[in-house]
């Protein structure tokens, strides 16, 4: 079965630090994103990757940066983290567009961050 | 640029009454258009999915979706809800742009099944 682990659930950290939210896919998916959900606003795209090494800024990239390393990780991190970061992150991924380009995203269950 | 509105935020409906979760967007070209369930304290899962042929699309849990190119909406329906259906739900579709899908989400629907 399909499967996206973001293994941090509900991590707390302080305003300053640099933080690293993990996402793996068993799926050998080559396209992973990073969205923040935030109420009332749905879900927002911050960065995307579609294979190794690569990665595209999504809608709102700032104070964010990322990471592929390997094609089941991509991590996203928080430069400096501040307050307003607080937020759930949602990871995804799904095979390339192309001749499959109607299979969905298949979501981790979230990591639920706060910054103090 | 590619939309979507859910024009409801919230939904209260009592157990065994029919819903409806409106959902429209705005696009210039072909979609591929997508409900989403995200239950409390989970990831979001895919509901159904409307990608080309017929525009009435069902899911194995009861809901249905209809496409309706003309009024460029994607409803979501379901004849009669259980209190196991409470959870937000995300309407969004799909912009291809270069070799990945990316998807516009609405900003979602909270719906709460009372007893």
């Amino acid at each position: 079965d399909v499967k996206v682990t973001q293994s941090s659930r509900y991590p707390v950290k302080r305003t300053g630090e640099k933080v690293f939210l993990e996402c793996v896919q068993d799926m050998d998916h080559e396209n992973m994103f990073w969205y923040r959900q935030d109420p009332g606003l749905g879900l927002r795209l911050i960065y995307f990757s579609y294979d190794v090494k690569m990665k595209e800024k999504g809608d709102i990239p700032e104070g964010y940066s990322v990471s592929r390393e390997k094609k089941e990780r991509f991590s996203l991190i928080l430069e400096s983290a501040s307050t307003n970061q607080t937020s759930m992150y949602l990871c995804a991924s799904s095979p390339p567009a192309g001749r499959r380009s109607n299979q969905p995203q298949h979501f981790g269950d979230g990591t639920r961050l706060s910054i103090l | 640029a590619q939309s979507v509105t859910q024009l409801d935020s919230q939904v209260p409906v009592f157990e065994e009454a029919p819903v409806e979760l409106r959902c429209n967007y705005s696009s210039s070209v072909s979609v591929y258009l997508f409900w989403y369930v995200q239950y409390p304290n989970q990831g979001l899962q895919l509901l159904l999915k409307y990608l080309s042929g017929s525009t009435l699309v069902e899911s194995i849990n009861g809901f249905e979706a209809e496409f309706n190119k003309s009024q460029t909406s994607f409803h979501l329906r379901k004849p009669s809800v259980h209190i196991s259906d409470t959870a937000e739900y995300f309407c969004a579709v799909s912009l291809l742009s270069g070799g990945y899908n990316k998807l516009i989400f609405g900003a979602g629907t909270r719906l709460a099944v009372h007893p």
